[in-house]
């Protein structure tokens, strides 16, 4: 079936690290990926997006890669901060845009000491 | 912030009563979305309401209903609640186009809602 998966679990930083969040995904007709960041008590925070046709795409210090031959997505922060401990979810778009059913991963947790 | 607006925060029901949860969406945008999402879980997508009528849904029982509003804020409403209804129900908005581009989805803050 539809899934969207996650690696780890957990990830455990220092500050000035550099991050590396992992995500399989098990639709290959899926064109459009999604990360968020969840901070406890609050709702999923959209970070940056690709579409399948897309390799890497860069934001303010995150860069997500996917990588479609292993159905794998992966979300990089430079010089991760405090700020950044937070749950983060990789999310399929299924659907395509008839309408916009995110399917989610189980989520890592991130987790930046100072 | 994301401007998507949900009430209330947080709601405490008993077995087999039926709650309403409700969210104002994004200004200009005219799409919600409805997600569960137990605890230390991901989301659970719902349903989907544009232009008033329900677009998609997930697999949840029809006990699950919404409504969505010509101002395009939304409400979810569960019946005969169960315990494992238990969670935080999050909302989110985007704005569909007819160009055919994706809908980046906004969430709300959710309501938690507690069943005993």
């Amino acid at each position: 079936g539809e899934s969207v998966g996650l690696h780890l679990p957990t990830l455990s930083v220092q500050e000035g690290d550099n991050s590396i969040i992992n995500c399989a995904y098990s639709n290959s007709a899926s064109d459009y990926f999604i990360w968020y960041k969840q901070e406890s008590g609050k709702g999923p925070q959209f970070i940056i997006d690709i579409r399948s046709n897309m390799d890497k795409r860069q934001g303010q210090r995150v860069t997500v890669l996917l990588n479609k031959t292993v159905k794998h997505l992966s979300l990089q922060i430079a010089a991760t901060q405090p700020g950044d401990s937070a749950v983060y979810f990789c999310a399929e778009l299924i659907g395509g845009t008839s309408y916009g059913k995110l399917t989610f991963g189980q989520g890592t947790i991130l987790t930046v000491h100072p | 912030e994301t401007g998507v607006t949900q009430s209330p925060t947080h709601l405490i029901k008993t077995r087999g009563q039926q709650v309403t949860l409700r969210c104002s969406s994004q200004s200009g945008h005219n799409t919600v979305s409805w997600y569960q999402q137990a605890l230390g879980q991901g989301p659970q997508f719902i349903f989907q309401y544009y232009r008033e009528e329900e677009n998609g849904r997930g697999n949840f029982p029809p006990r699950f209903s919404g409504l969505q509003f010509p101002n395009y804020s939304s409400e979810l409403n569960v019946n005969a609640l169960e315990l494992d209804d238990s969670a935080l129900y999050l909302c989110a908005s985007s704005a569909k186009g007819t160009g055919g581009g994706i809908d980046t989805q906004y969430f709300g803050p959710g309501t938690r809602l507690t069943v005993l």
